[in-house]
């Protein structure tokens, strides 16, 4: 089953401008994870973000996660034509001691 | 250099074949994961083991068999009881299993049923 859902599914804008990228799960978390694929490529560790925290940054990421909500916010600022790809959260559930994927959003960044 | 080796990166099976897509580790994590992802769809986990001669199953495990007598080494066979096999696998690792911990990923296998 999918535990998380990202919104939207595809996005293209412009090199520069920001992405932001959401995710929505449905049950408790302990941390909650963005991924990158580059197409027909395994998966990269973005950031992690635990659930006792409500923002984090790492370079030009910034996520926020509101688990009151249970969703989580990716944003990319000034993306590079290199930003394109497929960005995926993942959830560590309590009591499943594997991370379970949303869909992805696809992320076009034109140059 | 450390990492998650996949193999083969594409493969082909008749209708009725078991086949078995390797994936090997020397990051010496304790962990593996196997997951499927479909064309334009997120990850599927199918099977995972947390430490030698252990596993357990994924949400989409029918039709799938799973073996870790090696720390390094998490075969995955697709059986001819999975009757849509045609997608992209996944192998990955982390140090541990459980919360917090960041999972490396190989560069996937592609099967395709001819």
């Amino acid at each position: 089953s999918q535990q998380g859902e990202e919104d939207p599914q595809a996005l293209s804008i412009q090199e520069g401008e920001n992405a932001t990228m959401n995710c929505s799960y449905k049950t408790s978390i302990n941390n909650l994870q963005w991924y990158r694929q580059n197409s027909g490529r395994g998966l990269v560790h973005l950031i992690l973000i635990r659930s006792n925290e409500r923002e984090k940054h790492s370079g030009r990421l910034r996520v926020t996660l509101d688990t009151s909500k249970k969703s989580s916010s990716l944003l990319i600022t000034a993306s590079r034509a290199a930003d394109t790809a497929s960005y995926f959260c993942a959830t560590d559930r309590t009591g499943r001691r594997a991370l379970t994927f949303g869909s992805g959003t696809r992320l076009q960044v034109q140059p | 250099d450390g990492g998650i080796t996949q193999s083969p990166k594409y493969l082909f099976r008749k209708e009725g074949q078991n086949v078995t897509l390797s994936c090997e580790q020397n990051l010496n994590h304790d962990a593996m994961y196997w997951y499927r992802q479909d064309p334009g769809q997120g990850l599927r986990l199918i099977y995972y083991s947390q430490i030698v001669n252990d596993f357990q199953k994924g949400d989409i495990a029918e039709g799938y068999s799973v073996s870790r007598e090696k720390k390094e080494s998490f075969p995955l066979t697709v059986t001819s009881a999975q009757k849509n096999p045609t997608a992209f696998y996944l192998c990955a690792s982390s140090i541990a299993s459980g919360t917090g911990n960041t999972i490396y990923f190989g560069e996937g296998s592609w099967l395709t049923v001819v």
